[in-house]
C-alpha cells in the first residue's frame, strides 16, 4: 500500500517569513494530492489540492509543488502569520476515496 | 451552513459495550469516510463509502462496521470496544472521488 511521510514533525518559522514543509509519498500511481491544515481541537481543512498531471499550483499564499520523478510534495506559506499555526498533513489518493495521510508537521510561528 | 456533524463527541465506555458514533452530512455528498487519529500515526482511514450500499475498507478496519443506508448518515460501529481503540475518530465527506474532503469536528472515544 503506499506510504506517506513528512520530513520534519515540527517547524519553527519567524512571523512574516516563508514555510515550506514537505511530504514524501511511495505510489507512483498516486494521481490526486492534498493538504490539510488542522487546527487544535478542531478537524481537518482544506487548504489546497494538485493533481498528477500538474506539478505546481497557486493559492491564495499558498504553493503546492509536485515532483513526480522523486515522489515528493511541498507546501509553501507566504508571509507566514500568527493564524497560520498548525499540523499541517498531506494526503495522497489513489482511486476512489482511498486516502493515506502523512503524520503531520507542527508549523510553530513565532511572533 | 454545510457541514459534518458527529455524536457524541466525547464517549467514555468499557469493553465489550456495543457503541454507535453517528455521523451526517448536509452537501449531498455521494462519498463518505472514516478515520481514526492517534499521536504519532496521523489520520488514518478505516472505511469508506462511495455511495448508498457501496462500502470499503480502508487501511485499519479489523474491530469497525459501518453502513450506508441514506446518502447523509454513515455511522461507524464498535461491536465489542477494546481500549486498544481508543482514538480520536473524524468522518469526512466529499462531492467526488478525488476532492477536498469536509471533516466533522472528531469524537473523541476512552474505551477502558
Amino acid at each position: 500500500g503506499e506510504s506517506v511521510g513528512l520530513h520534519l514533525p515540527t517547524l519553527s518559522v519567524q512571523e512574516g517569513d516563508n514555510s515550506i514543509i514537505n511530504c514524501a509519498y511511495s505510489n507512483s500511481a498516486s494521481d490526486y494530492f492534498i493538504w490539510y491544515k488542522q487546527e487544535s481541537g478542531k478537524g481537518p481543512q482544506f487548504i489546497i489540492d494538485i493533481r498528477s498531471n500538474m506539478d505546481k499550483r497557486q493559492g491564495q499564499r499558498v504553493t503546492v509543488l509536485l515532483n513526480k520523478t522523486v515522489k515528493h510534495l511541498s507546501l509553501q506559506i507566504a508571509a507566514t502569520q500568527p493564524g497560520d499555526s498548525a499540523v499541517y498533513f498531506c494526503a495522497v489518493t489513489e482511486g476512489y476515496q482511498k486516502v493515506t495521510f502523512g503524520t503531520g508537521t507542527k508549523l510553530q510561528v513565532i511572533p | 451552513e454545510a457541514q459534518v456533524t458527529q455524536n457524541p463527541r466525547y464517549l467514555i465506555t468499557v469493553t465489550g459495550k456495543k457503541l454507535t458514533v453517528t455521523c451526517s452530512q448536509n452537501m449531498n455528498h455521494e462519498y463518505m469516510s472514516w478515520y481514526r487519529q492517534d499521536p504519532g500515526l496521523g489520520l488514518r482511514q478505516i472505511y469508506y463509502s462511495m455511495n448508498v450500499e457501496v462500502t470499503d475498507k480502508g487501511d485499519v478496519p479489523e474491530g469497525y462496521k459501518v453502513s450506508r443506508k441514506e446518502k447523509r448518515n454513515f455511522p461507524l460501529i464498535l461491536e465489542s470496544p477494546s481500549p486498544n481503540q481508543t482514538s480520536l475518530y473524524f468522518c469526512a465527506s466529499s462531492l467526488g472521488d478525488r476532492g477536498e474532503q469536509y471533516f466533522g469536528p472528531g469524537t473523541r472515544l476512552t474505551v477502558t
